[in-house]
């Protein structure tokens, strides 16, 4: 158990749906990063909070946002799902002075039909 | 952007044997290279990481060589054990920001 912890497990919802995932990094963490995890696209990173503010963006479409808050726990929202959205997605947390050292939560298995 | 290729992507040995995982990159700002371990249906795990100032680093079974030169990287596990069949990604990442792009990870299957 690496100390972060991701709701849902598993989410099931239908395309053009709005969905939320939520993220809770390991204490004392204030760097939360989002990745995806897909067949298609491998491991990718989406973005990254550190204290309340973005850091770093990375493949993140338009339709996908996120926030930090003040508590540091992170939501990512995705809306106007796709097919292709189908994935795992991964919330990782480090500490300030070891950036490099990203522990992963267990992921939300997001399913579009 | 860094794009990072692994190979092979898919690895069967024998137990006992050693496994061997390569990676290339493409920027040569990356500095940082971490290696990850993913159970199935479970977390990627960082297992052993280097930096573009060693070249080569070891932590009992598993090592890992850096080449900045040719811009490779391996990783390799010795005396393989049923338990470390997993999938594995390397990555490459700016010393500043630390974000990595992952390889597409290579699948090792270790035969009791």
């Amino acid at each position: 158990d690496s100390g972060v912890t991701q709701t849902p497990k598993h989410l099931i919802t239908a395309t053009g749906q709005r969905v939320t995932l939520r993220c809770s990094p390991r204490s004392g963490d204030l760097s939360v990063y989002w990745y995806q995890q897909s067949l298609d696209q491998g491991l990718q990173f989406l973005i990254q909070y550190y204290n309340g503010e973005e850091r770093a963006k990375g493949n993140i479409l338009e339709r996908f946002s996120a926030q930090q808050f003040p508590d540091l726990h992170s939501e990512l929202n995705l809306s106007s799902l796709e097919l292709g959205d189908s994935a795992l997605y991964f919330c990782a947390s480090s500490v300030a002075n070891r950036p490099y050292e990203q522990y992963f939560g267990p992921g939300t298995r997001l399913t579009v039909t | 952007g860094e794009n990072v290729e692994q190979h092979p992507s898919t690895l069967s040995v024998q137990e006992g044997d050693s496994a061997v995982i390569k990676c290339t990159y493409s920027d040569s700002a990356s500095n940082y290279f971490p290696w990850y371990k993913q159970e199935l249906g479970k977390r990627p795990q960082l297992i052993i990481d280097i930096r573009s100032n060693v070249g080569e680093k070891k932590d009992q079974r598993i090592a890992v060589t850096l080449n900045k030169t040719a811009k490779h990287f391996s990783l390799h596990i010795t005396e393989t054990q049923p338990e470390d069949s997993a999938v594995y990604f390397c990555a490459a990442s700016p010393g500043g920001s630390y974000i990595p792009t992952f390889g597409r990870g290579t699948s090792l299957i270790v035969h009791p």
